[in-house]
């Protein structure tokens, strides 16, 4: 079975805190793809990044960075001295694709709430 | 350049009615994704297009869904005899080719009374 699983529900920070969300996935498959997407309260899904399942190097990008452990089927992404325009529903997402199918499966996201 | 379009913005129809949601993918993507977002949870795949044709459509709910792309760019997603189980948000995602990253147009919100 695949699937995603993101344990926190919502989160609250106050404002310059760091904060990590949780992500851990299942499948069988070999080859697939990582990604997180954020929604702030416009609705529309913000790509971040997207890592693939041979690249376990961690990844910084200003103050988001991404922990992909193959070992315990985890990706976190962490931020860094967060803001209030951090405030949005985060989802960790896990992509396979075979040569009959590709689809993306959404964990049910954790929402961050960032306060001054 | 312009990312993935979606019309209508929201959608009210009525129990038992038709209704077409259309996506317009980023010029050039072939391939294009219709998902579904319920309130509180993540969205749901339901279709995968690759040019013109449905790749994988193991996700539609039943055959009241079906999804169409003729000329390999616009899509619809057909609904008939709406329910009120069927209101949530449809969103479109669209990717160069099936191992691109796909970026997600703003959803159509459908509301069945």
């Amino acid at each position: 079975a695949q699937k995603v699983t993101q344990a926190q529900t919502e989160i609250s920070v106050v404002e310059k805190e760091d904060v990590t969300l949780d992500c851990v996935y299942e499948t069988r498959d070999t080859t697939y793809y990582l990604f997180w997407y954020k929604q702030p309260p416009s609705g529309e899904l913000v790509f971040l990044i997207r890592r693939n399942s041979f690249d376990e190097q961690n990844e910084i990008s200003g103050r988001y960075s991404w922990n992909f452990q193959k070992s315990t089927s985890s990706f976190n992404f962490t931020i860094t001295a967060s803001q209030v325009v951090d405030s949005a529903v985060y989802f960790c997402a896990l992509e396979l694709f075979k040569t009959s199918y590709d689809k993306v499966i959404f964990g049910p996201g954790t929402s961050l709430s960032v306060i001054p | 350049g312009a990312g993935v379009s979606q019309t209508p913005s929201n959608k009210v129809t009525e129990k038992g009615k038709y209704v077409e949601l259309r996506c317009d993918p980023i010029s050039g993507h072939t391939a294009l994704y219709w998902y579904r977002q319920s309130l509180g949870q993540g969205p749901e795949f339901l279709i995968y297009f690759q040019g013109t044709g449905a790749a994988d459509d193991s996700g539609l709910p039943n055959d009241r869904f079906f999804a169409v792309r003729p000329e390999g760019s616009v899509s619809t997603l057909k609904i008939q005899r709406t329910e009120r189980g069927d209101s949530a948000v449809y969103l479109c995602a669209s990717s160069s080719d099936r191992a691109g990253t796909q970026y997600f147009g703003p959803g159509t919100r459908l509301l069945v009374l």
